[in-house]
């Protein structure tokens, strides 16, 4: 079983729609991290957490929210998804600031 | 802040041959970590190697190895004897730490990605 998982895999919405893409790991990590993957500009930092009190924004966090519901688990929402939030979404958790970032699978958005 | 720079949006190599894709990157840090991080069709993000900048020996895992250059700010990637396998996505990776509400963070900053193909 991954260590890091994300549901959904892919996803397609329309345009106004509320969308929550999820993120559980096992790895005990304290870390949480939301990243974005666009063609020809790599990945972007959108949020990132420490634990259930500790929200932080990254470079690109507008039209997005998260959740730290637990210490394992951290949720990228889109209230009103548009189209240019189409895009691969990555969730990855470290367990310190030397640490390694480990990363699930990523869920592919596309909204309509 | 730092900034990741990938400027070879493709490139191709023949099976068993050598190809080296190139990074560089700014930074005013004199401590960090730089990643070369493979994406195949999957998605998934692969850790493939790391350098510690205050090590001046470049790092090496199997057929993966590193030409680090501090001065120049430079961090290419060398793939020897290419398979089929590494045929990918690859990004290079700046670590950076963040601080926040008194808790440290490490954030990688990416470059724009190479694919690689590898023919037969």
């Amino acid at each position: 079983d991954a260590d890091v998982t994300q549901t959904p895999r892919n996803r397609i919405t329309k345009t106004g729609k509320r969308i929550m893409l999820e993120c559980s790991q096992t790895k005990g990590h304290d870390r949480m991290y939301w990243y974005r993957q666009d063609p020809g500009l790599g990945l972007r930092l959108i949020y990132y957490s420490f634990d259930v009190k500790d929200i932080n924004k990254g470079e690109i966090s507008d039209g997005y929210s998260v959740s730290r519901q637990a210490q394992a688990k951290f949720s990228l929402s889109l209230e009103s998804a548009i189209p240019n939030q189409t895009a691969l979404y990555f969730c990855a958790t470290s367990s310190g600031r030397y640490s390694p970032l480990h990363f699930g699978n990523g869920t592919r958005l596309t909204v309509t | 802040a730092q900034t990741v720079t990938q400027s070879q949006p493709e490139m191709s190599v023949q099976e068993a041959e050598t190809v080296t894709l190139s990074c560089t990157y700014d930074t005013s840090e004199s401590d960090y970590y730089l990643f070369w991080y493979k994406q195949p069709p999957s998605r998934q993000m692969i850790l493939v190697i790391r350098q510690e900048a205050y090590k001046q020996q470049n790092a090496t895992e199997n057929r993966f190895s590193v030409n680090f250059q501090k001065a120049a700010k430079s961090f290419s990637l060398k793939i020897s004897d290419s398979q089929l396998g590494d045929a990918a996505m690859y990004f290079c990776a700046y670590r950076s730490v963040l601080s926040a509400g008194g808790t440290s963070y490490g954030k990688l900053t990416f470059g724009q990605g190479t694919i690689l193909t590898v023919h037969p």
